[in-house]
This record gives C-alpha cells, sequence and structure tokens, in this order.
C-alpha cells in the first residue's frame, strides 16, 4: 500500500540544537516533495520544494534532503528558536502535481 | 494579491443539514485542493480540481459529497445530509500550477 510517515508525532529539543525530522515514503514515485508549516488553528505555510533530481536545498536555516533510493527526505531546522515550535508536513507530488501530506511532526524549541 | 480566502470561518449544522463550504483561490491559480484534518492529525486529500475539472476525487466519500470549481467564483465542497463524523476543519489550498500550494485559513464544520 502507500504510505507516507513521519518519524514521530512529537520532537522535543533545547534552543539552538539542529532538529531533524524524517519523512519517509513507499510506492510512490514523487517528481517532488514539498515541506509545510502549521501553526495551531491556522492553514499550512509552504517552506521548501526539493525535486527528484537534486539532493539538496537550502533557505537560510533550513535544509531538506531527498533520497529517491532510500524513498527519504530529511529536513532540518538549524539554530532552533522557541519561534520554531509548530508542526511540519511533508507532501509527496503522486503525479500531475496531485499532493499527499503525511500526518506532522510538532517540533517543540524548549528556551 | 489577496491570500486564498475561505468562508465560513465556522459552520455549524444540525445532523441531516446540508454544508457548503467557499474557496476562493489566489487571483491566477486554476488548481485547487481540499484537505479535511481532525485534531493531532494531518490533513487527509479529499479532492483535486482544475478549472471547470475534476482531476481525483479519490479521497472524497462517493455518497453527500461533492466538489466543484466553475469556471467563474469560488470552488464549492458540498456535503449533504451531514453527520457527526463529517465535523472537522476543511482547508482549501490553491496553486498557479501545482507544486507550491497556497492554503485558506480553514472552515470548522460542527455537526450538532
Amino acid at each position: 500500500s502507500q504510505k507516507i510517515e513521519q518519524n514521530s508525532e512529537a520532537l522535543n529539543i533545547q534552543e539552538g540544537k539542529t532538529a531533524t525530522l524524517t519523512c519517509n515514503y513507499t510506492n510512490y514515485s514523487p517528481a517532488y516533495l514539498q515541506w509545510y508549516r502549521q501553526d495551531p488553528g491556522r492553514g499550512p505555510v509552504f517552506l521548501l520544494l526539493i525535486r527528484e533530481n537534486e539532493k539538496e536545498k537550502r533557505k537560510e536555516r533550513l535544509k531538506v534532503t531527498f533520497d529517491t533510493t532510500l524513498k527519504q527526505s530529511l529536513f532540518h531546522i538549524t539554530a532552533s528558536q522557541p519561534a520554531d515550535s509548530a508542526t511540519y508536513l511533508c507532501a509527496l507530488d503522486i503525479g500531475n502535481n496531485d499532493m499527499r501530506f503525511g500526518a506532522g511532526t510538532r517540533l517543540t524549541v524548549k528556551p | 494579491n489577496a491570500g486564498v480566502m475561505q468562508n465560513p470561518r465556522h459552520l455549524v449544522r444540525r445532523r441531516g443539514q446540508e454544508a457548503r463550504l467557499r474557496c476562493s483561490p489566489m487571483k491566477g491559480h486554476s488548481h485547487v485542493y481540499w484537505y479535511r484534518q481532525l485534531p493531532e492529525e494531518g490533513l487527509k486529500f479529499m479532492v483535486y480540481l482544475q478549472k471547470e475539472n475534476i482531476i481525483d476525487e479519490s479521497g472524497m466519500p462517493k455518497e453527500r459529497f461533492s466538489a466543484e470549481f466553475p469556471k467563474e467564483g469560488p470552488s464549492i465542497l458540498r456535503i449533504q445530509q451531514v453527520v457527526r463524523g463529517d465535523s472537522a476543519a476543511y482547508f482549501c489550498a490553491s496553486s498557479f500550477r501545482g507544486e507550491k500550494l497556497f492554503f485558506g485559513s480553514g472552515t470548522q464544520l460542527s455537526v450538532l
């Protein structure tokens, strides 16, 4: 069956550390993968897109990797801050820009 | 350029009534997606539309649920004869040509 799995429901880290979130998928061959941030009571907000022929993408303190052999994407937030606390969702293109989301990982950064 | 507009923000219905959720995409966007979210859960895909066409409705129950995205006007998600299990947040997203999605603030549907 087709699945999108994010490593854990919740991740707690100390301010200043690097947060690493995982997105694994099975039985999909996405042309690209995206990461979104969602705050309580709000819609998700786009962060980064990485294509199947790209290994890594960076934007400020964010870094995303995409390994199509392992069928995995890693999402890193370096020098984390309490303001980074939110739920992070990965999303896959399953073809023709049809997007599917993982369940999300709730990140809490403690001061 | 206004963002994706969803209304109403909150909708209360009694069992058996109809719920109509509206989504106005960003200007120039021809792709619309609808997702459903329960508390502490991820986004469940419902339907993907392009102007006047349903591209994928595999996530939408065949009975009671329908969606449209007409040439003019907003996209509408319609739920007939609502039941308590339909209570959830419904999010709409739009995009220019797929890829990066812009989400609305959602409609919280409560069925009494």
